[in-house]
């Protein structure tokens, strides 16, 4: 099957640095990626879907300018958390589809971020 | 709003025993369905979708799952469940929109006695 790759899978950071995490889609193309964000013992929140080649699209109420998405290619979107904050501590998981209709996403085994 | 429910938060069962998963949608005439499974600090991996055709899917590890338009229901079902099954269980629903963004219930945490 489709295999999603994220660097790194976990990191640790101080208070008020940035953090870049690296989604990969290893064997096929992802026209569309998606970043979600997953709080201890609950459900994915969809933060943002991004397209190839163009703005990441960010689902209501998560910052755009903390949290930015890049597509730069079919294979890699990156989730940059700027300035980051002891609660923006959470687990991070990317997913990426060919972006058809009822197509099937491929998850990334996720990014556990914590902020000192 | 589309939402997706799953009224079971945590389900104990014992080995060996069989294994129903409730999953309730809310959107749309032409649903698109999944069921994924994570294990702690995993990310997520499929373990059967509908889109349409027969309502009875079969999936990996032994899993299926029924597509019931009349109850909005797609619930998730094993005969024998065994102790690798224990995992967090979310069922989620394709928006149909422009980019597919999936919505997900809030999971059922599944415990597998021996």
């Amino acid at each position: 099957g489709a295999v999603v790759s994220q660097h790194p899978s976990w990191v640790i950071c101080k208070s008020g640095t940035s953090v870049k995490i690296e989604c990969r889609s290893l064997d096929f193309q992802a026209t569309t990626m998606f970043w979600y964000r997953q709080f201890p013992k609950q459900s994915l929140m969809l933060m943002a879907t991004s397209n190839e080649g163009s703005k990441a699209t960010y689902e209501q109420g998560v910052e755009k300018d903390k949290f930015l998405i890049n597509h730069a290619s079919l294979t890699l979107s990156t989730l940059t958390v700027t300035s980051a904050h002891p609660e923006d501590s959470s687990f991070y998981i990317c997913s990426a589809g060919p972006g058809q209709g009822g197509s099937e996403q491929y998850f990334g085994p996720g990014t556990r971020l914590t902020v000192t | 709003a589309q939402s997706v429910t799953q009224p079971d938060i945590h389900i104990t069962v014992s080995e060996g025993a069989s294994l129903e998963l409730r999953c309730n949608y809310s959107y749309g005439a032409t649903p698109y369905l999944f069921w994924y499974v994570q294990s702690p600090g995993q990310g997520l991996q499929l373990l059967l979708k509908y889109f349409s055709g027969d309502t009875l899917v079969q999936g990996i590890k032994g899993f299926e799952a029924e597509f019931k338009r009349s109850q909005s229901s797609f619930n998730l079902r094993k005969p024998s469940v065994h102790w690798s099954d224990a995992a967090e269980y979310f069922c989620a629903e394709d928006s149909g929109g422009s980019n597919y963004k999936l919505t997900f219930g809030k999971g059922t945490l599944l415990t597998v006695n021996p």
